[in-house]
């Protein structure tokens, strides 16, 4: 089945620096959405992006969407500690949300 | 506001011994639920889900089984679990299957 895959698997950035994640997919989907989790804690639904919305905002995040290329990305913009975390896309699949292996986002203060 | 809960939060059992899971959701209906498992440093792999009372979809075959008995209530078990069962197991709800998932804390299974 098809599953995001997210790219880099890490990233370490200092804090107030951005930080972008990517993510391609393999079939057409009607939408994308991103999911944070902490260490050892259940994940959080970060956004939603629609087939038809290119790009998307939600406080530091931004999200875009590019079907043709089967891909989409995540910017935090001027990170902090606390969004240390690992960030999931999370393109559907037969019904089903699908999971890659996510990206490990470490800011150091 | 809707809520959701698995316990216990952690788990220790010998290998060849039962295991049962349990999720609940609160503050709404008809929800569709989910079992995941993630091992280690590594991604979520979906084990189960159910879009009603009684109906169960097993996603990948394995050493594991789960049942909805109620509406908000999805239950993950095992008759006899193997070493390979440690991980992560993270029960989630929806309404409707491609839309926003919420997550339980999650339990952490070691089989010893």
């Amino acid at each position: 089945s098809q599953q995001g895959e997210e790219d880099p698997q890490a990233l370490s950035i200092q804090e107030g620096e951005n930080a972008t994640m990517n993510c391609s997919y393999k079939t057409s989907i009607n939408n994308l959405q991103w999911y944070r989790q902490n260490s050892g804690r259940g994940l959080v639904h970060l956004i939603l992006i629609r087939s038809n919305e290119r790009e998307k905002h939600s406080g530091r995040l931004r999200v875009t969407l590019d079907t043709s290329k089967k891909s989409s990305s995540l910017l935090i913009t001027a990170s902090r500690a606390a969004d240390t975390a690992s960030y999931f896309c999370a393109p559907p699949s037969y019904g089903k949300l699908t999971f890659g292996q996510g990206t490990i986002l470490t800011v150091h203060p | 506001s809707q809520t959701i809960h698995q316990w216990p939060a952690t788990l220790v059992q010998p290998v060849g011994s039962p295991l049962s899971l349990e999720c609940t959701v609160e503050g709404t209906s008809n929800p569709n639920l989910y079992w995941y498992r993630q091992a280690a440093g590594r991604g979520l792999q979906l084990l189960f889900y159910s879009v009603g009372i009684g109906q169960i979809s097993s996603e990948v075959p394995q050493n594991l089984s789960a049942s909805r008995p109620q509406d908000r209530q999805f239950i993950l078990s095992s008759k006899k679990l193997l070493l390979s069962d440690s991980g992560f197991y993270l029960c989630a709800w929806s309404l409707g299957s491609t839309n926003e998932q919420f997550f339980g804390p999650g339990t952490r299974l070691t089989v010893l």
